[in-house]
């Protein structure tokens, strides 16, 4: 159990153009899921949390408008990157939250790679 | 907020060798420790946590972590590597009660054959 799936797994997009990424829970609902940011041979990056229902909250530094997200469901977050720069290629990796007893897990999907050209 | 340091960026061991990768986490609060492990092309795995109880906890494959409170450290071990754990280890750390994690900036380690 606990499987994120995330889609696309590979984007290429031209610079000044939307991409919209989706981030699911499949066999658990997951009120809380998070957007996560990877560069090559660096960590991961908490971007934003994203709570079914309302509105995101976004970790310092990161622009809003330029990412916008949306939890609709309880399975379902999706991150879109609006008017995309090369500077906006990266490794995006969305996580689900969900409490087993009296801990608190994540659950990573596979990542979204996106190339900006 | 917690930061989270990893003190090896890349660990390279034959195999059968024993493998202990450093984590320190600065927070002054109660603290939920992880190890991750990502292979490559694949998504992050965790790979054992620690909530409360026991300080050593043992997770998949062969590893184990000790809480070690007063020095703030999560240290990762396995006494014999195989091939197949290449990957990169990441350490993180969540306030309890928090559900945002920090990472650490994560340790590639490659096993030669």
């Amino acid at each position: 159990g606990a499987v994120v799936s995330q889609h696309p797994s590979r984007v290429i997009c031209k610079s000044g153009t939307s991409v919209k990424i989706e981030c699911r829970s499949l066999d658990f609902q997951a009120t809380t899921m998070f957007w996560y940011r990877q560069f090559p041979k660096k960590s991961l990056m908490l971007m934003a949390t994203s709570n079914e229902g309302s509105k995101a909250t976004y970790e310092q530094g990161v622009e809003k408008d330029k990412f916008l997200i949306n939890h609709a469901s309880l399975t379902l977050s999706t991150l879109t990157v609006t008017s995309a720069h090369p500077e906006d290629s990266s490794f995006y990796i969305c996580s689900a939250g969900r409490t087993s007893g009296s801990s608190y897990e994540q659950y990573f999907g596979p990542g979204t790679r996106l190339t900006v050209t | 907020a917690q930061s989270v340091s990893q003190h090896n960026h890349h660990v390279i061991l034959s195999e059968a060798a024993s493998l202990e990768l450093g984590c320190n986490y600065s927070y002054g609060g109660t603290v939920n420790l992880f190890w991750y492990v990502q292979y490559p092309g694949q998504h992050l795995q965790l790979l054992l946590k620690y909530f409360s109880g026991d300080p050593l906890v043992k997770g998949i494959k062969g590893f184990e972590a000790e809480f070690i409170k007063s020095k703030f450290s999560f240290n990762l071990r396995k006494p014999s590597v195989q091939w197949s754990d290449t990957a990169e280890y990441f350490c993180a750390v969540n306030a309890r009660g928090d559900y945002k994690l920090s990472f650490g900036a994560g340790t590639t380690v490659t096993v030669r054959a």
